[in-house]
């Protein structure tokens, strides 16, 4: 059974204080994981799709990577606007097209 | 980037009522959306997939004749909760995946039944 598990479940950083947050994940075929932040109230906000291990992509002060076991998403020198729950999905060759979202990490920032 | 709508943001009803939401992308066709709800502290649990000219595909122990879904056109789908009761409050959210088969998710509904 696909299985998708973020660490850790929730983050408090200060400002300018680097981290990264983990997406472990077990499945049968990856064909793609997708990284979300999500602000309460709201729906989520697409930042990545990787796609195979070894690929990184960045956006401002997030970057994601991607190893065949597992994902993660670095926060560097972040601000408070960066607080929001960050959420990891995998599509997979069994689910085509539908999403396995992990239960999220959710990041506070303070000034 | 690619936008999605959702109407009503907010939406409160009586026990026993029907209620309709629209999930439209603004800027890109898309001939499969999807409709979630999210418990609260909870992460999204999908409910169905809407094809766009057939019909939707529930997952297990989703009532398809309590979550009406159309998928009538490649920008809009509509999720209907039939007779709802307080337990359907929840938070709604839907999303349309595009050509790269990226979902981009809408603002969602809060709804609340008295």
């Amino acid at each position: 059974e696909d299985q998708v598990t973020q660490s850790p479940e929730a983050l408090r950083l200060q400002e300018g204080e680097s981290s990264s947050l983990n997406c472990s994940y077990t499945v049968s075929g990856l064909r793609g994981l997708f990284w979300y932040r999500q602000d309460p109230g709201k729906g989520p906000e697409f930042l990545f799709t990787l796609y195979s291990a070894g690929e990184e992509k960045e956006k401002e002060r997030l970057k994601a990577t991607l190893t065949k076991k597992e994902s993660f998403l670095h926060i560097t020198a972040p601000k408070p606007e960066d607080s929001a729950t960050y959420l990891c999905a995998v599509d997979t060759t069994d689910s085509w097209g539908k999403l396995q979202f992990g239960a999220g990490t959710q990041v506070v920032v303070t000034p | 980037g690619a936008v999605v709508s959702q109407h009503p943001s907010r939406v409160i009803c009586k026990s026993g009522t029907s209620v309709k939401i629209e999930c439209r992308s603004l800027d890109f066709q898309a001939t499969t959306m999807f409709w979630y709800r999210q418990f609260p502290k909870k992460s999204l649990m999908l409910m169905a997939t809407s094809n766009e000219g057939s019909k939707a595909t529930y997952e297990q122990g989703v009532e398809k004749d309590k979550f009406l879904i159309n998928h009538a056109s490649l920008t809009l789908s509509t999720l209907t909760v039939t007779s709802a009761h307080p337990e359907d409050s929840s938070f709604y959210i839907c999303s349309a995946r595009d050509v790269l088969e990226t979902q981009y998710f809408g603002p969602g509904t809060r709804l609340t039944v008295l």
